[in-house]
């Protein structure tokens, strides 16, 4: 069974950084392109970022570009988002998924339970 | 970027209902056109990938249609359990960004 288990959200101040991460387990790591997808509080889903499965590519929506970092462990089945220069419109719950692809589509396939990063004073 | 409308944002209907949700592309994607569902407090879950494949374990009475930029969810006959809000996802720019749709909340 594919889990996926964020850790790392909390209270920061803006500006501060956090480092989220998500442990993988149920499924070979090192195959699969991995996303962030966040949710701020009574919002919509905003695709964040993603990485190949080797670590060597990876793509932001422009309004973390330059602040946060997508990076991967795959000898520990490990993702993570570095997350700086955090600002009150980061707020939200932070999903970790995996990217699946087939004949017809790429989609998030699996989700994790999401970690809630709160960016106030 | 690509962008993504639903419609309608909010749906009541009762259990038994025939039930459609639309979304629409800022631009041709052919049919690389993902819907999910979400219940409150929970992540969210794919329902339906490449505009009309159902994923595996979802039941029958979901369906999706379309191709190019108008694409359609349908619901047959609405359960209890389908309550919930519906996102369209586009994943035709090639892993970057995968935009989703604003969401649809189905209601009672």
């Amino acid at each position: 069974e594919v889990q996926l288990v964020e850790s790392g959200g909390g209270l920061v101040q803006p500006g501060g950084s956090l480092r989220l991460s998500c442990a993988a387990s149920g499924f070979t790591f090192s195959r699969y392109w991995m996303s962030w997808v966040r949710q701020a509080p009574g919002k919509g889903l905003e695709w964040v970022a993603n990485i190949k499965h080797d670590g060597s590519e990876n793509s932001y929506v422009d309004s973390v570009k330059g602040r946060f970092t997508i990076s991967r462990d795959n000898a520990k089945n490990s993702l993570f988002l570095q997350m700086n220069s955090l600002r009150a419109e980061d707020t939200a719950v932070y999903y970790c998924t995996r990217d699946d692809c087939s004949f017809a589509s790429c989609f998030q396939g699996s989700w994790g339970q999401g970690a809630l990063v709160t960016v106030s004073s | 970027d690509i962008q993504m409308t639903q419609s309608p944002s909010s749906l009541s209907a009762s259990v038994g209902d025939r039930v459609t949700i639309t979304c629409r592309a800022s631009q041709s994607i052919s049919s690389y056109l993902n819907w999910y569902q979400q219940k409150p407090g929970k992540a969210p879950k794919l329902l339906i990938y490449g505009a009309s494949s159902l994923q595996s374990g979802v039941p029958s009475r979901f369906s999706g249609s379309g191709s190019g930029t108008d694409f359609t969810l349908t619901i047959s006959s609405l359960q209890p359990e389908d309550f919930a809000t519906y996102f369209c996802q586009q994943s035709y720019s090639n892993r970057r960004p995968y935009t989703f749709g604003q969401g649809t909340k189905l209601e009672i």
